[in-house]
C-alpha cells in the first residue's frame, strides 16, 4: 500500500479555472502538509495542518485553500488559476515530534495553459 | 525555522564513498538533523536523521561535530542510483519541515 498518495498525477487545465488535488495517507500521522516545486527546482512549503491548527505560509495567495475531511486526508483547492501556478504539487505527512520521518507523496504536475 | 547551508553541488565516482557536508551553526539543543534525498521525477525520501551521535542505516551514515554545528552524510560506495538532489534540514519541537536548495549530487561511471 503506498503511504501518501495523491491524484491525479498530472493535470492541465486552463487559466481561471479552479482545481483540487486530492491527498490521503495510511500512516496514521497526525500532521499533513502541502509542498510546491517550481521550474527551479525549489520545494516551499505552503501549509501544514495537523486536525487543530493550520499554519500558512503567508507567501501562499489565498486561492489556494487546503481542505481536510479528516485525520487522513488534505486536499488542496486552487481557484483561478494562474499561469505561475504550474509546478509540482506534493503533498506530505508526519507525526509531529521532531525526531519523526516525513513521507512524500508522489506529485502532481500541474500546468495552466 | 533554523537554517542549514550546503554547497549547490558535487561529483562523485561511482563505488566511491562521497561526504555531503551541511553547517548549520544556528541549531539549537533540540533540533533533529534529518536528511532527505530526490530522485529525478520523484518526491523527496527519507535518508536518515540523528540528534548528537552519529547514526547508521542500510542507506548511508550520519557524522555529527561535536558541537552539532554541522554534519555530514556518508554514502559508503556511491552507485548511479544516487544521483539526487541531497536535503539538509533541521526540526525542531512543532515545526515544519524547511527544505533549502540541498546538493545536487552527480555520479560519474
Amino acid at each position: 500500500d503506498t503511504a501518501v498518495s495523491q491524484t491525479p498525477k498530472y493535470l492541465v487545465t486552463q487559466m481561471g479555472n479552479d482545481k483540487s488535488i486530492k491527498c490521503e495517507q495510511n500512516l496514521g500521522h497526525d500532521t499533513m502538509y502541502w509542498y510546491k516545486q517550481d521550474s527551479k527546482k525549489f520545494l516551499k512549503i505552503m501549509f501544514s495542518y495537523n486536525n487543530k491548527e493550520l499554519i500558512i505560509n503567508e507567501t501562499v495567495p489565498n486561492r489556494f485553500s487546503p481542505k481536510s475531511p479528516d485525520k487522513a486526508h488534505l486536499n488542496l483547492h486552487i481557484n483561478s488559476l494562474e499561469l505561475g501556478d504550474s509546478a509540482v504539487y506534493f503533498c506530505a505527512s508526519s507525526r509531529r515530534e521532531p525526531n519523526e520521518k516525513l513521507f512524500f507523496g508522489s506529485g502532481t504536475q500541474l500546468s495552466v495553459l | 525555522d533554523a537554517k542549514t547551508t550546503q554547497p549547490n553541488s558535487m561529483e562523485s565516482n561511482e563505488e566511491e564513498p562521497v561526504h555531503l557536508p551541511c553547517n548549520h551553526s544556528t541549531i539549537s539543543g533540540t533540533d533533529y538533523i534529518h536528511w532527505y534525498r530526490q530522485l529525478p521525477s520523484q518526491g523527496p525520501e527519507y535518508v536518515i536523521h540523528g540528534l548528537t551521535s552519529n547514526v547508521n542505516n542500510r542507506m548511508a551514515s550520519l557524522a555529527i561535530a561535536e558541537d552539532r554545528k554541522s554534519s555530514t552524510l556518508i554514502l559508503h560506495r556511491a552507485t548511479l542510483r544516487d544521483a539526487a538532489v541531497y536535503y539538509c534540514i533541521l526540526r525542531g519541537g512543532g515545526q515544519n519541515f524547511v527544505f533549502g536548495p540541498g546538493t545536487r549530487l552527480s555520479v560519474l561511471p
